[in-house]
């Protein structure tokens, strides 16, 4: 089935330090939303973009909803232990009858270094 | 107050068997989604539900897969004469409205399906 285009895939990183990712689509979404899983727990909601060009901040999470509408990115400021997990991006295309049926990215996987 | 539950959280079945997984939404949510979670991907959909009609069905990989939901709030998903490809985590999702909207989906903690 249809995935994003996540990246990286996995990432070490020193607790303190800033993190991004982003996300790309060959389609045009009209949402995009970045998701926490964590082992054995299903994806939590972290942030959600429904406009071209907005940047939302959720605490030291901040995500930006791409231009083209194609595309969009996650920062991380400031690591810290407990952001150890799997983040998903998501996108939703829009139009009459969409089921709003949620596309997924493969997910990055954010390990801090010991 | 309540999330999504799914029960069982784990299920191992041999292969051929039936098995029957069951979602129970946030009360009031209308929209129900299905989602398959293979080993190290992100979920993909598999069906929809607003209320009990099942108004998208296009991601159910077979037909040995269906999904009921007859009252508008449990779901069941059952998969029949279960293959190894099967394996994964069925997480279901529930939201307040259908569809579109800045109302998200909720997700339960999933199903592990294991067929040996």
């Amino acid at each position: 089935g249809q995935q994003l285009n996540q990246s990286p895939q996995s990432m070490f990183i020193q607790e303190g330090e800033d993190v991004s990712m982003n996300c790309t689509s060959s389609s045009i979404f009209n949402t995009w939303l970045w998701y926490k899983q964590d082992p054995g727990e299903g994806p939590v909601l972290l942030i959600a973009l429904y406009k071209a060009g907005e940047l939302t901040s959720n605490g030291r999470l901040t995500a930006q909803f791409g231009i083209t509408r194609k595309d969009s990115f996650l920062n991380i400021s400031a690591s810290i232990p407990s952001d150890v997990g799997i983040y998903f991006c998501a996108g939703r295309t829009g139009g009459s009858g969409n089921t709003g049926k949620l596309i997924f990215g493969q997910g990055t996987t954010l390990q801090v270094k010991p | 107050g309540a999330g999504v539950s799914q029960s069982p959280r784990y299920k191992v079945a041999k292969r051929g068997q039936d098995v029957a997984l069951r979602c129970d939404p946030i009360s009031g949510h209308v929209s129900l989604f299905w989602y398959q979670q293979a080993l190290g991907q992100g979920p993909e959909f598999l069906t929809y539900f607003q209320n009990e009609a099942q108004l998208d069905k296009s991601g159910l990989p077979s037909d040995r897969f269906f999904a009921e939901r007859p009252e508008g709030s449990v779901s069941t998903l059952k998969i029949q004469r279960t293959q190894q490809e099967d394996s994964a985590v069925y997480l279901c999702a529930s939201s307040l409205v259908p569809g579109q909207g800045v109302y998200e989906q909720y997700f339960g903690p999933g199903t592990r399906l294991t067929v040996t």
